[in-house]
């Protein structure tokens, strides 16, 4: 079965503080893909990256860095230098068998 | 128009009212999704389609109804609903239906049941 744990419920920092949240998945397929997506109070889920479990390289896209682990199983992501816009629920979601798995979201809050 | 547009995005409605949600979507995909999402909880996957078909239904109760008369538009019909649905709906739609090219969100709809 697939899961997918993001075990930080909520996280506050205060401006231009980097953070980093933690993502750790479980799955048996060997090839599976692996997701971000940022929700603001807007409500939309919009997709940040995707990487495939082939693909070990850390990505950067701006102040937001993805740092992929297969030994640990883990798909972390850093935000540098946080911003108030910055302020959403934050889901990792795992693709393999057959849907596509969210986690449990955790809600960054940046503070001014 | 792109993406994924869900109307309306707030609903208020009472235990005996009827209402529909609607989604739609003109990227092409061929699967869509239903997620409702409660306060302080996980997304919780209610209805899948696939080609049209309804390939998966989470032991949702029957006063949801879903409908997809085309690969482009999901309907959630409301009937006899309860508090306790009160939440944010949210569809969503993806090329096949195993999310491997991630899933594109809707707004979501904000029903608040009275």
């Amino acid at each position: 079965a697939q899961k997918v744990t993001q075990a930080q419920t909520e996280i506050s920092v205060v401006e231009k503080e980097d953070v980093t949240l933690d993502c750790v998945y479980e799955t048996r397929d060997t090839t599976y893909y692996l997701f971000w997506y940022k929700q603001p109070p807007s409500g939309e889920l919009v997709f940040l990256i995707r990487r495939n479990s082939f693909d070990e390289q850390n990505e950067i896209s701006g102040r937001y860095s993805w740092n992929f682990q297969k030994s640990t199983s883990s798909f972390n992501f850093t935000i540098t230098a946080s911003q108030v816009v910055d302020s959403a629920v934050y889901f990792c979601a795992l693709a393999g068998g057959n849907k596509l798995v969210f986690g449990a979201g955790t809600i960054l809050r940046v503070k001014s | 128009e792109t993406g994924v547009t869900q109307t309306p995005r707030h609903l208020v409605m009472g235990m005996t009212n009827k209402k529909s949600l609607k989604c739609e979507q003109h990227l092409g995909h061929n699967a869509m999704y239903w997620y409702k999402q409660s306060a302080k909880k996980p997304l919780e996957l209610m209805f899948v389609y696939s080609l049209e078909e309804r390939v998966e239904n989470n032991s949702v109760p029957s006063r949801f109804s879903p409908e997809c008369p085309n690969s482009s538009h999901l309907f959630l019909h409301l009937h006899t609903l309860q508090p306790e649905d009160s939440a944010l709906y949210l569809c969503a739609s993806s090329e096949g239906d195993r999310g491997l090219y991630g899933y594109t969100f809707g707004s979501g709809t904000r029903l608040t049941v009275v």
